[in-house]
């Protein structure tokens, strides 16, 4: 059984850099079958999607994010992760990680582009 | 930016069918999926691809794409389905998420 699960600080100051990771177990993030992706739910909205990382270090992000977000992944340890710089209130929120299927040449990777295996959310709140 | 309206809320009665909405241009090209999230609970992955189920879903939740709205059906409501669903597209290498509906079971 596949499981993700997100870690970091639950506590960001204002203009400081949010930095979160995700350990995937049951499933290797280089398996070349998914990407694998941020998103956040800030207290009593919908989702946001922040962004994805394929193993290879390809990135797509959210363009209203781009100029603050950095993703990473480290195969060797089976975990990826997300930088956020700039933290406002506005960044508090439910950061999930999850992984996500895509597609290519007419194929499709898992389910494609949707996210099919999420963890359980870690909260986030900026604040001084 | 492209965005997916949804309607903020739809009531249906127990055992009835409720028709959850998502717009967009040129929706039919966007591999449109579907997500369930109850009070407290991780997004789960219902539809993807417009109209395939992932494993483990039951058959009542259905999806249909018409070009321009996306159509998630649920029939025989239960209780149980009372959440806040929501609908994702592809775009020009970005992932949408509409502002989801929250479905009551009267």
């Amino acid at each position: 059984q596949m499981l993700m699960q997100e870690s970091g600080p639950g506590l960001v100051k204002p203009s400081d850099t949010l930095s979160l990771t995700c350990t995937v177990s049951g499933a290797y993030i280089n398996n070349g079958r998914s990407y694998w992706g941020w998103i956040r739910q800030p207290p009593g909205k919908g989702l946001e999607w922040i962004g994805s990382i394929f193993y290879t270090g390809s990135t797509y992000y959210k363009p209203s994010l781009k100029s603050r977000v950095t993703m990473s992944v480290d195969t060797s340890t089976n975990q990826f992760s997300v930088k956020l710089s700039s933290v406002t209130a506005a960044d508090t929120a439910l950061y999930y990680c999850a992984r996500q299927g895509y597609c290519t040449g007419g194929n499709c990777h898992q389910y494609g582009w949707a996210f099919d295996v999420w963890g359980q959310g870690t909260v986030v709140t900026v604040s001084s | 930016s492209y965005e997916l309206p949804q309607p903020p809320s739809v009531s249906v009665s127990p055992g009835q069918t409720a028709n959850i909405t998502c717009s967009g241009d040129n929706l039919r090209n966007k591999y449109l999926s579907w997500y369930q999230q109850r009070p407290g609970q991780s997004p789960v992955l219902l539809i993807y691809q417009d109209n395939k189920r992932p494993s483990g879903i039951p058959e009542r939740f259905s999806g249909s794409n018409s070009g321009n709205t996306a159509t998630l059906a649920i029939s025989g409501t239960q209780a149980m389905d009372e959440a806040v669903y929501y609908c994702q597209a592809w775009d020009s290498s970005t992932v949408v998420f509409g502002g989801g509906t929250k479905l009551t079971v009267l």
